[in-house]
């Protein structure tokens, strides 16, 4: 069972950039797709991006380029850098094993945007 | 693109059927076999329950099922018991290879 655990910063101040981590374990990071979703307190869930183990990706329109997605393959993890944050970034972002249908997800991290 | 419209809520006694729906557009639900649900407990991370429409991952129970006509996809939920009292989220791919979630359900057992 692939277990995926997300990492970064709590809190980010608007304009600045909000950067995540997450660590794969129990299964090879080199076969799948993975995919960063969120969920803004009380509200429902948001697709933000995926990437391949091979570096394609693919963006949420509505983040109007703000997001990149990254892999790295030799250490299990993969990223999430979305620039120009506002309070509407605050949620709970959730990383997750595949695209379009999420099998494995970690517990989510919840990130604050405020000064 | 427009999340999902799902019914805000959803209840019904232990043993009972429930039905879910997610009414999307011609543009994503009724475009593609490709909707997903997943079960949300309070403070945890969401469960994927539906795959492609009708397709259950394994260790999930086969008390739930998917399934879809036209614009809508359907989650029914047979035998409902109090441990399925969750959020229940539905998932499509769009035209625009982009992905969309339903607006969500909270489902009361009585």
């Amino acid at each position: 069972q692939v277990q995926l655990q997300e990492s970064g910063p709590g809190l980010v101040k608007p304009s600045e950039t909000l950067s995540l981590t997450c660590s794969v374990s129990g299964g090879s990071i080199s076969n799948s797709y993975w995919s960063w979703l969120r969920q803004p307190p009380g509200r429902g869930l948001e697709w933000i991006a995926y990437i391949h183990y091979d570096g394609r990706t693919n963006y949420n329109p509505s983040l109007k380029s703000r997001g990149t997605i990254s892999i790295d393959t030799s250490n299990s993890q993969f990223s999430l850098k979305l620039t120009s944050v506002t309070a509407a970034d605050t949620a709970v972002y959730y990383c997750a094993s595949g695209a379009g249908w999420y099998a494995n997800w970690g517990q989510g991290t919840l990130v604050t945007v405020s000064s | 693109q427009s999340a999902l419209t799902q019914p805000a809520s959803v209840s019904g006694s232990p043993g009972q059927s429930i039905t879910i729906s997610c009414i999307g557009t011609s543009s994503d639900v009724g475009a593609f076999g490709y909707v997903s649900w997943y079960q949300q407990l309070p403070g945890r991370a969401p469960k994927l329950m539906i795959y492609d429409v009708s397709n259950r991952p394994s260790g999930v129970s086969n008390r739930f099922s998917g399934s879809k006509s036209g614009n809508t996809a359907s989650l029914t939920i047979s035998g409902l018991q109090a441990e399925d009292e969750a959020d229940y989220y539905c998932n499509s791919y769009t035209t625009s290879n982009s992905y969309v979630f339903g607006t969500g359900t909270k489902v009361t057992v009585l």
